[in-house]
């Protein structure tokens, strides 16, 4: 049983200060992995995707990827209020065409004006 | 930017009717995938389709749930006798299927069973 595993919080961060979520995964043979962001009663956006180990940035996001480690992570830069949200991990099934999502709990985050 | 859609936005239903959720997908996409959120908790897989056929189901997908891909746009997941534990807010979702996996939400229905 594939499990994916974040730190439900909540995390509270001061506006302007870099926010970090993690997340651990089991299966060893996870290729591909996602953020998402899901506001309340909302459905669940992609913000990031990330492929290979290291770092992929898009504005004020960055993933980071350890395969060797089993571990993603998210910090967000410059947090904004509206940042304000439950972060959502997802791991994809390895197999392929048919990739349906496990996700974690959600770690909630907080930016205090 | 294409979208997926979902209808109803919201849904009330007694105990033991059938609904009929209704999900449009990003049009050039190939795999479809419903998945359901419980007030509270974690999103779960329900079944994915691809082909006119569903490719894997969860535990949660018995026989009271069916999907269907009736003409070439519409995605709709029908539960035949609903339950109280079936309240949750449902997801539809798709991937394009040619070597992006990136999924995109539609905006989901929440279903009230009373």
């Amino acid at each position: 049983q594939k499990e994916v595993e974040q730190n439900s919080g909540p995390l509270s961060v001061p506006e302007g200060a870099i926010a970090s979520l993690n997340c651990t995964y089991s299966d060893r043979g996870s290729q591909s992995f996602f953020w998402y962001r899901q506001y309340s009663g909302k459905s669940p956006e992609l913000i990031m995707s990330i492929y290979s180990n290291g770092d992929k940035e898009d504005g004020r996001f960055t993933a980071q990827l350890n395969k060797a480690s089993q571990y993603v992570s998210l910090l967000i830069r410059d947090s904004q209020p509206s940042d304000s949200a439950t972060y959502l991990c997802a791991v994809p099934s390895t197999n392929f065409g048919n990739e349906k999502l496990t996700f974690g709990t959600g770690t909630r985050l907080t930016i205090i004006p | 930017e294409p979208e997926v859609t979902q209808t109803p936005s919201h849904q009330v239903t007694q105990m033991g009717q059938e609904v009929i959720l209704r999900c449009v997908p990003i049009s050039n996409h190939l795999y479809f995938y419903w998945y359901r959120q419980i007030l509270g908790q974690k999103v779960e897989f329900l079944v994915s389709f691809y082909n006119n056929e569903i490719s894997e189901k969860s535990e949660i997908f018995d026989d009271q749930f069916s999907v269907e891909r009736p003409d070439g746009s519409n995605f709709t997941l029908k539960i035949r006798s609903t339950k109280l534990e079936d309240s949750a807010m449902y997801f539809c979702a798709s991937i394009n299927g040619r070597g992006l996996n990136e999924q995109y939400f539609g905006p989901g229905t929440r279903l009230t069973v009373t």
